[in-house]
């Protein structure tokens, strides 16, 4: 079963502005990943929080973890055309080592 | 630089013609992760290698296998592929494989079935 859910599923804004996104997931997690996805690549990895944190900075992303409603949002500010592409968060399964990937943000950033 | 990569970036086969998909790692990282992509769903975990172990999800078909010969390389083997194996497989590397590692992963094989 899916861990994470992401909302929305598709964004479209102009360069300058913020793109906020967010993830639920279900049970009890260790940490939080966030990836990024360009069209028809691989998933690059923009910042991991763990359960004990509540917010983390990296550049312009800014994520929050709230562990009570077990949710996380992910922020972009100032967007840029080039933040063209999915976003996933990712959590830890309890057995371990698997992550468990939402379905994703489509994020369009146009100039 | 240090990297994944996936060969090749593109492949196409015939509805049950086996097929073997390559990943190559320069990190020297432990653990290697097959996950396979259906378009626009989430990644979805295979198996992985932690060293030579290797570890099957539950729910990975059994025409799927994987070979990992050495730390570097790991393949993804499809015995039979069906129309419904058509999706982007991506291979991702991680260094101890403990529930808070980054995974970095290459860009990816997208298999079409005809």
């Amino acid at each position: 079963s899916q861990q994470g859910e992401e909302d929305p599923q598709a964004l479209s804004i102009q360069e300058g502005e913020n793109a906020t996104m967010n993830c639920s997931y279900k049970t009890s997690i260790n940490n939080l990943q966030w990836y990024r996805q360009n069209s028809g690549r691989g998933l690059v990895h923009l910042i991991l929080i763990r359960s004990n944190e509540r917010e983390k900075h990296s550049g312009r992303l800014r994520v929050t973890l709230d562990t009570s409603k077990k949710s996380s949002s992910l922020l972009i500010t100032a967007s840029r055309a080039a933040d063209t592409a999915s976003y996933f968060c990712a959590t830890d399964a309890w057995a371990g080592t698997a992550l468990i990937f939402g379905k994703g943000t489509t994020l369009s950033v146009s100039s | 630089d240090a990297m994944v990569i996936q060969n090749p970036r593109y492949q196409v086969t015939q509805f049950g013609k086996p097929v073997t998909l390559s990943c190559s790692q320069t990190l020297n990282h432990n653990v290697m992760y097959w996950y396979q992509q259906k378009s626009s769903q989430a990644p979805k975990l295979l198996f992985h290698y932690y060293d030579k172990d290797f570890n099957n999800e539950a729910d990975t078909p059994d025409n799927f296998q994987s070979r990992r010969p050495n730390t570097s390389f790991c393949f993804l083997d499809i015995r039979s592929p069906g129309l419904g194996d058509a999706a982007m497989y991506l291979c991702a590397t991680s260094p101890v494989g403990a529930p808070t590692d980054t995974q970095y992963f290459g860009p990816g094989t997208r298999l079409t079935v005809l």
